[in-house]
């Protein structure tokens, strides 16, 4: 079965700062699609990005990036610049190519940004 | 397109008591997941509908749990004679389409915290 880990249950950074979250997985499948989305407090949960396996280059989406190491089957988040707004908790989550479309969690990682 | 809306937004209930929770899915979006989030957990897969179809359920969904897509649009999930273990954060989401690709993203509502006292 796959399993996600996220193994930061809290993160601090300073605005304007850089921050990294970190992400592991484990699975047999070589085809698959990572995620990380964004749960503000009672809010919705958003997309931040995503990643097809079978792509070698990092998504990006502005401030956020990935650093995907598909061998050592480790996912992190970067986020650049960091804003007050950034604040929330981060799941990182996977789709593998046999499941019929249900992602799988981390625990998450809370975010903190100070002022 | 007003996003995945849920309702309602939190349920008080005692236990032992039915509840009935209501999903409405971003329009022409075919699927539509239910997640369970308890505190300090991340979301995890309760069942899923292609249209009006159920086509998979976790074993987290005991047969006091049930859900309905009737017409293929909203949702309906259901708990019978409900425990306190019950108590969480019940979140849907809709997909456009099944495949791989942009249309295979999903969206969550914000979901229905049910309190079981």
């Amino acid at each position: 079965a796959q399993t996600v880990t996220q193994s930061q249950p809290e993160m601090s950074v300073q605005e304007a700062e850089t921050v990294t979250l970190s992400c592991t997985y484990d699975t047999s499948e070589s085809d698959y699609y990572l995620f990380w989305y964004k749960q503000p407090p009672s809010r919705q949960m958003i997309l931040v990005i995503r990643q097809e396996a079978y792509k070698q280059q990092n998504a990006t989406e502005n401030r956020f990036s990935v650093n995907f190491q598909k061998a050592a089957k480790s996912f992190s988040l970067k986020i650049s610049d960091s804003q007050l707004g950034d604040a929330a908790m981060y799941f990182c989550a996977y789709r593998g190519s046999k499941s019929q479309g249900n992602l799988i969690f981390g625990k998450g990682t809370k975010l903190s940004v100070k002022p | 397109d007003t996003g995945v809306s849920q309702d309602p937004r939190h349920k008080i209930t005692k236990r032992g008591q039915n509840v009935t929770f209501r999903c409405d899915p971003i329009s022409e979006h075919n699927r539509l997941y239910w997640y369970r989030q308890t505190l300090g957990q991340g979301p995890e897969f309760l069942t899923y509908f292609q249209n009006e179809a159920q086509l998979e359920k976790s074993r987290l969904l005991s047969d006091r749990f049930s859900a309905e897509r009737p017409k293929g649009s909203f949702s309906t999930l259901e708990i019978q004679r409900t425990e306190q273990g019950d108590s969480a954060m019940y979140l849907c989401a809709s997909s456009q389409a099944a495949g791989w690709g942009a249309k295979n993203i999903q969206y969550f509502g914000a979901g229905t915290r049910l309190s079981v006292l």
